[in-house]
């Protein structure tokens, strides 16, 4: 089956300590994203991809980074310099940048810090 | 950066026809207006996408009026399980990219 995965689904840390986010798609789509989702809110971009090796900050990149070594494959890390982490992780990835294409998403990773 | 507006909250009953509108004053010439549907604990999903007047799928209708400053997501006959969040985005376009707004979105309510 075609599609996006992430892991682990519910994932808990020590405030502090850096963690990574896995997102792979087999969808062979060009761009790939990274959404922060809190309680009762919307989503809110922290990184998007639109090619291998290439990624753009969005609006609350602060605390987080990501690497697009393949186009597979685009991993968040999130860092102890992230202030709030707890929050829904959401991947997706597009055939190309840009709203006219459909955008699909991952089930998620649910991040608690403790 | 183009905003929108939306409800925060609608109910409905099952079997009505549910029409959340969508306010976007400041699209740009180039931008589409696209709706996902979300479920609790799971990613968004795409249901409609449009330029201008109405498109329909067997999903959904959208409806844009030729001023395009607002547009229309009408979902025919709802059910149970239509209840979810409901996002209206405006692309905007930079020079390397886009930056997608989801705002709080719809949350709608259907009873039995």
């Amino acid at each position: 089956d075609g599609g996006i995965t992430q892991s682990p689904k519910y994932l808990f840390r020590k405030e502090g300590q850096n963690v990574t986010l896995s997102c792979e798609q087999n969808l062979n789509h060009d761009a790939m994203y990274w959404y922060r989702q809190d309680p009762g809110q919307g989503l809110r971009l922290i990184y998007y991809s639109q090619i291998v090796n290439d990624f753009q900050k969005g609006d609350i990149a602060e605390g987080y980074s990501v690497s697009r070594e393949k186009k597979e494959s685009f991993p968040l890390t999130v860092t102890s310099a992230q202030k709030n982490p707890t929050a829904f992780y959401l991947c997706a990835s597009s055939p190309q940048t840009g709203i006219y294409n459909e955008q699909f998403f991952g089930p998620g990773t649910r991040l608690t810090v403790l | 950066l183009a905003k929108t507006t939306q409800p925060i909250s609608m109910d409905s009953y099952e079997g009505q026809e549910v029409n959340i509108t969508c306010s976007h004053n400041n699209i740009a010439t180039n931008d589409y207006i696209t709706w996902y549907q979300q479920f609790p604990s799971q990613g968004p999903r795409f249901i409609i996408q449009g330029y201008k007047t109405k498109v329909t799928n067997e999903v959904a209708s959208l409806f844009i009026p030729a001023d395009r400053k607002s547009s229309t997501l009408s979902l025919p006959r709802v059910s149970l399980s239509d209840t979810a969040v409901y996002y209206c985005l405006v692309g905007e376009r930079y020079n390397y990219g886009q930056n997608f707004v989801f705002g709080p979105g719809t949350r709608l309510s259907v009873l039995p």
